[in-house]
């Protein structure tokens, strides 16, 4: 069965620490995508990242990166330098290419508190 | 302005009652959804729809209805079957496995 699993519950750190936020998927299907959202206080949900199973190739985007590895069916988020703003929950989530539905299944969230 | 718009913001529900919630996109996007969150759960899928007069349940579908009439419209009711509808409701949409855009969601107590 799918599922994604982010172990960290709420995470806390000072502006300009680096932070990682895991995510172990699992899934049965070899053709897959793995996302991460962001949700600020306001609620609403900003897409960050879409990564197909078949691109293994980490991506840096600013402060962030990411690390995905089939190996140890990992997604991790990498913040460098972080700053007050980035206080958010995110989610990771997953979808599956082979079930007949698009919809996402998600983690349960990590919730980040920068700190000045 | 491309996006999905939900109404109301807050929406508070007697017990007993039927309420709908709306969403609306203006995006082109043939799948949407509606996803339930509660403190600590994450998102979990309620509906989901790929085409127009289309949908499927999701994991927690028991205790609320859908209906999809026009591409743009995806309104969720949330009956008096559904025991524990105090939540975080948002909305959804996709073309395909690409990137959902959510909406800004609504919030729904019982009073």
């Amino acid at each position: 069965a799918q599922k994604v699993t982010q172990a960290q519950t709420e995470i806390s750190v000072v502006e300009k620490e680096d932070v990682t936020l895991d995510c172990v998927y699992e899934t049965r299907d070899t053709t897959y995508y793995l996302f991460w959202y962001k949700q600020p206080p306001s609620g609403e949900l900003v897409f960050l990242i879409r990564r197909n199973s078949f691109d293994e190739q980490n991506e840096i985007s600013g402060r962030y990166s990411w690390n995905f590895q089939k190996s140890t069916s990992s997604f991790n988020f990498t913040i460098t330098a972080s700053q007050v703003v980035d206080s958010a929950v995110y989610f990771c989530a997953l979808s599956e290419a082979g079930q007949a539905g698009t919809a996402l299944i998600f983690g349960k969230g990590t919730t980040l508190s920068v700190s000045s | 302005d491309g996006g999905i718009t939900q109404s109301p913001k807050y929406l508070f529900r007697k017990e007993g009652q039927n309420v709908t919630l709306s969403c609306e996109q203006n995006l082109n996007h043939d799948a949407m959804y509606w996803y339930r969150q509660d403190p600590g759960q994450g998102l979990r899928l309620i509906y989901y729809s790929q085409i127009v007069n289309d949908f499927q349940k999701g994991d927690i579908a028991e205790g609320y209805s859908v209906s999809r009439e026009k591409k743009e419209s995806f309104p969720l009711t949330v009956t008096s079957a559904q025991k524990n509808p105090t939540a975080f409701y948002l909305c959804a949409s996709s073309i395909g496995h690409n990137e959902q855009f959510f909406g800004p969601g609504t919030r729904l107590t019982v009073l």
